[in-house]
């Protein structure tokens, strides 16, 4: 069971380079959401998606886009990697089950440095 | 005023002591809340999900207070691996009923020391 897998997990990425980085869950849930979490600021919604075919902005939305194509994967893309941007982020999804209510997994994070 | 405000820290206490989080949230709309547990380097994970008649998990007690807009967790007797960053969160629709998300508060560290 992978639940929340985020590729890549380590990234070190020169001023001005693009990436994606890539969300993919296996437990069919609808909403999906990325994160980022730096020193003394917490987790920071970025944008999120509930469910396929939609996004929607977060608290920090500027300088990435995020696409759902496809139920289980959600994508971050930066177009123009910055120094502000070097932070670890997180993708989340969210489902609902008869025992727990709703419950959100997190993936491993991934680690991305711009220099 | 910010949608999910928590206790700051850090919370240094021995072993065998008991330790209280408190979260308030702006949103009187929100419906779903959690506390969740993060390692150092690590993903958050889910400690509990906090009700409104309020639920103990063992050691760990988590309250709702939905008239004066905070959840709480409670430790008690805290072991040296209850050492960890530990998050609350709250989920909610706007006001327009068209957006729904999740707000984590920014973590409070806790160290239990021997």
């Amino acid at each position: 069971n992978a639940g929340v897998t985020q590729t890549p997990k380590f990234r070190v990425l020169k001023t001005g380079q693009s990436m994606t980085l890539l969300c993919a869950q296996d437990m069919n849930h609808e909403y999906m959401y990325w994160y980022r979490q730096d020193p003394g600021m917490g987790l920071r919604l970025i944008h999120y998606s509930v469910g396929e075919g939609t996004t929607a902005k977060g608290e920090v939305p500027d300088g990435y886009n995020v696409s759902r194509l496809k139920k289980q994967n959600f994508l971050l893309g930066l177009e123009s990697a910055a120094p502000s941007q070097t932070s670890v982020y997180f993708c989340a999804s969210e489902g609902t089950s008869a025992n727990s209510g709703n419950t959100i997994y997190f993936g491993e994070g991934s680690w991305l440095t711009v220099v | 005023r910010k949608e999910v405000e928590q206790d700051p820290g850090p919370f240094n206490v021995p072993e065998g002591a008991t330790v209280a989080f408190n979260c308030t949230y702006s949103n009187s709309a929100s419906q779903s809340f959690f506390w969740y547990r993060q390692d150092c380097r690590k993903e958050p994970k889910l400690l509990m999900s906090v009700y409104s008649s309020g639920n103990e998990d063992g050691r760990f007690t988590a309250q709702l207070n939905r008239a004066s807009q905070y959840i709480s967790l409670l430790i008690r007797d805290s072991k040296l691996s209850d050492s960890a960053t530990y998050l609350c969160a709250v989920n909610s629709w706007n006001s327009g009923g068209s957006n729904y998300k999740l707000t984590f508060g920014k973590g409070t560290l806790l160290t239990v020391n021997p």
